[in-house]
This record gives C-alpha cells, structure tokens and sequence, in this order.
C-alpha cells in the first residue's frame, strides 16, 4: 500500500493567492482527517469526514479555508486567500474506524509558505 | 475543556530508560494513542490504550489510568534514533470521536 499521499509536498505562494491541497487516503479507510502544525500551536485538528461526509469542522480557523471529499479517494482543503500566518505544514490522515480502536495513518505533509 | 498536557522537552542517554509522562482532561475518553515524530516527518503510530494497564510492544511499553486522566510512554534501551518528538492523543467520542493531540515532547537522546 502507498499510504496516504499529498499534493504537493511543499508550495510557497503570495499573500492572497489561492492554495489547494490535496489528499488520497488510504484505500478502505472511511475516515480522513486535515491537521495544521505549527511550532507555536502544535498539530491542530480542522477537518474530519467520516464516509465522506463532514463531521466536525470546528477547527477551520475561518472563511478563508474551506474542504472537500467528494469521494472515498480524495480530499482537497483550500485556502483562498491565503496570509502568511497560514505558513504551517498541513498533513492529512485516514483511519478505519473499526471497533474501538482506530490508528490514524498521516500522509507527508505539504508545507506551505505564503509571503 | 479539552487539555493534554506533556513536558514541553527531556534529555536521556544512549542505553538507559526514559518516561514521558501525559495527563489529559477531555469531556470523553475512547482511548489513548502515543505518536513518534522525527523532525520534518509525520507522525507514526505508537502504541494505544483504552483499558487501564500497561502494554509492551518491544522497547516501548505504554501505561494508562482512566481514573486519574494520566499516561505515560517508557522506552527502554534508548538508541540514538529514539530522538523524536512524542505526542500524546486522546479520542474523544462526544461531538463524534475526534482525536485530540497534545502539544508533544522533544525527547533528545545523548551518547
């Protein structure tokens, strides 16, 4: 198995352009997850769906960052426009919720620079 | 409100035994995970706890007390690869079983 990829793996942008990243879990999962980590704030959870479907987006920062899973294979976060506080690495991860345990398995990460 | 707390930093020498120690107040508990980071990598599953106990695996045991909000991850014979960041994660099932991870501890392991 590939694992979780992401795309792409670094991008550096300017300030109010749009960034777009993209994920494919890995085959089977039904759970993937969007993580932001920063030196001040650590791993932080924004978005996880659960069988494609959004099930807690509470730790979207705001407007400017939205997510999508249109099928069991793939998930794009997009930040339009974006800031140079949105400078942080951005990893994505699925699980297959099986019982009680579940093992996230995380993709590389993309890191993202926004000038 | 939802708070895991681990050392922000240790220091342990090749070959010896090293705790990292995390407490954790969440409005649910569905289980306990540990992560190893290395530097510019992602995280990888450790090891996972949801009864109260400890569980081997190898080198790196980890222990779990639901009644006093309180984990700790032991590594034994350290190696110099063993420096990594280590992250503490709780699933919390109320809101719909998210995963809350702490902010990690730098463990720097020294010959």
């Amino acid at each position: 198995d590939a694992g979780v990829i992401q795309s792409p793996r670094h991008e550096v942008t300017e300030m109010g352009q749009e960034v777009t990243l993209r994920c494919k879990p890995i085959s089977g999962h039904n759970s993937l997850f969007w993580y932001r980590q920063t030196m001040m704030r650590g791993l932080e959870l924004l978005i996880y769906f659960n069988n494609n479907v959004p099930i807690d987006d509470s730790g979207m920062p705001e407007d400017r960052f939205s997510a999508k899973m249109p099928n069991a294979s793939f998930s794009t976060l997009k930040i339009q426009p974006s800031e140079p506080r949105d400078s942080a690495v951005y990893f994505c991860a699925s699980s297959l919720v099986a019982g009680a345990q579940e093992t996230q398995y995380f993709g590389p990460g993309t890191r993202l620079l926004v000038l | 409100g939802q708070n895991i707390d681990q050392p922000t930093e240790m220091t342990a020498t090749e070959g010896a035994i090293v705790q990292i120690n995390c407490t954790y107040q969440t409005s649910g508990f569905n289980g306990l995970f540990w992560y190893q980071q290395h530097a510019g990598e992602a995280p990888t599953f450790l090891s996972y706890n949801v009864l109260d106990g400890l569980e081997e695996k190898g080198r790196f045991s980890s222990f779990l007390s639901r009644s006093k909000g309180y984990s700790y991850l032991l590594l034994k014979e350290l190696q110099m690869k063993d420096s990594a960041s280590y992250l503490c994660a709780v699933r919390d099932p109320t809101g719909g079983f998210k995963t809350i991870f702490g902010a990690g501890t730098r463990l720097f392991v020294k010959a």
